[in-house]
């Protein structure tokens, strides 16, 4: 079955630090890669995403490349701010198919 | 905001009742899914509906049930609760049937308290 792995937290930075939140999937067939921020008190919302192999996905100053040699789709910035803390899960769906599988989430806190 | 809107926010409600859960998906979205989020289990799918019809289950209790409306919002039905039920219940839509190229938008949740 499909599964996604996440790096634990919490992950604390100061602000402006660059951050990396690790992502490794186990998939049938090619699946498409998401990442999810969740704010406190709020829903989910994309972050961004890939659909195939060495596509990078980017928005509001986050990348991640889906590589499919090592089953990663690692989230990178290259300088956080304090609104940028808030829970981050990977994701995948593969096929034509319909559910997301999600990763446990990796938290971020971001102080001055 | 996503456009996906869920009613109630919050659910307080003792072990052996039943609730309903609804969700009004973006203007637009044929496709309705739920999802459960609990600290024990994380972010899990639990079942699918497109254009009133069930698509995909996922580790959907059969306590459980959902449905589609013809105006495409959607309820979940939780009977017989238990003190495990207890999670965030949040309501997901997207334009088509599935896969990676349609996008699902989540709407606030709802908090579900069994005591």
């Amino acid at each position: 079955g499909n599964s996604v792995t996440q790096m634990e937290g919490p992950v604390t930075l100061s602000e402006e630090a660059f951050l990396t939140i690790n992502c490794t999937y186990t998939a049938t067939g090619y699946p498409s890669l998401f990442w999810y921020v969740q704010y406190p008190g709020e829903g989910l919302q994309l972050l961004l995403k890939a659909t195939k192999a060495d596509d990078k996905g980017s928005n509001k100053g986050f990348e991640a490349t889906y590589r499919k040699e090592t089953t990663s789709f690692h989230l990178e910035k290259g300088s956080v701010q304090v609104s940028d803390s808030a829970v981050y899960f990977c994701a995948l769906v593969t096929g034509g198919g319909n559910k997301l599988t999600f990763g446990t989430g990796t938290q971020l806190k971001v102080e001055l | 905001d996503s456009g996906v809107t869920q009613t109630p926010k919050h659910l307080i409600t003792a072990t052996g009742q039943r609730v309903t859960l609804r969700c009004s998906p973006r203007s637009g979205d044929l496709s309705v899914y739920w999802y459960q989020q609990s600290l024990d289990q994380g972010l899990q799918f639990l079942i699918q509906y497109y254009n009133g019809e069930e698509r995909a289950k996922g580790n959907i209790l059969e306590r459980f049930s959902a449905q589609q409306f013809p105006d495409l919002h959607s309820e979940l039905n939780l009977s017989s609760l238990e003190l495990g039920d207890s999670a965030l219940y949040f309501c997901a839509s997207s334009v088509g049937r599935g896969g990676g190229s349609y996008e699902q938008y989540f709407g606030p949740g709802t908090r579900l308290t069994v005591t």
